[in-house]
């Protein structure tokens, strides 16, 4: 059981670039999120996904895509990176209901430059 | 939507000594609030959670009381270690959703 795992671990994009971040889950969770971490701000939703096919944006959607084909695939793609999405991002999975915590991944450190 | 407000964001305290983590929320919807640690370099992993339906909740060292006439909710570390030392986040879920407070950096002093 790997539980949430991400990749790439460490990344460095030129302004403009687009890419990738992906994140899968083995544990069979129907709730699926992406935050970004920035110092002092704690963590931000970007987008999230309730089960396969149905996503939804959270408190920074923009810049950012999602898609949810199948339970375990949650991919956050970044259309035209720019330095303002330096950050460290971490996709996070829990079971469906209210009343449960979310598992996070390692994380990804992006460097826009 | 939900607003998580934590104090304090820094907190020093000597090893052994106790150390008090607060966080006030804005949603009186809010069900369900969970408390992370998040070591250097690594991801937030949960660490005790509370229902709303609850008062307080224990596990070992850290305990975590709930005010929700108030709206606030509390992490206690009692009997500190070097090894608790890590940014420490509160966290409100309401409907689909959590809010995550801005994180409070624990230093234990041996």
């Amino acid at each position: 059981n790997a539980g949430v795992t991400q990749t790439p671990k460490f990344q460095v994009l030129k302004t403009g670039q687009s890419m990738t971040l992906q994140c899968a889950q083995d544990m069979n969770h129907e709730y699926m999120s992406w935050y970004r971490q920035d110092p002092g701000m704690g963590l931000r939703l970007i987008h999230y996904s309730v089960g396969a096919g149905i996503t939804d944006q959270g408190e920074v959607p923009n810049g950012y895509n999602v898609s949810r084909s199948t339970t375990e695939d949650f991919p956050l793609r970044l259309l035209s990176a720019a330095p303002s999405q330096t950050s460290v991002y971490f996709c996070a999975s829990r079971p469906d209901g209210s009343r449960r915590g979310y598992t996070f991944g390692s994380g990804t450190r992006l460097t826009v430059v | 939507g939900e607003n998580v407000e934590q104090h304090p964001s820094t907190l020093s305290v000597q090893e052994g000594d106790s150390a008090v983590i607060k966080c006030t929320y804005s949603d009186s919807a809010s069900n369900y609030f969970p408390w992370y640690k998040q070591e250097l370099g690594k991801r937030p992993q949960l660490i005790i959670d509370i229902r709303s339906n609850v008062g307080e909740k224990k596990d070992q060292r850290i305990a975590v009381t709930l005010n929700k006439t108030a709206k606030h909710f509390s992490l206690h570390i009692t009997e500190t270690q070097p090894e608790d030392s890590a940014v420490y986040f509160c966290a409100a879920s309401v409907g689909n959703q959590f809010y995550f407070g801005t994180g409070t950096s624990l230093t234990v002093i041996p």
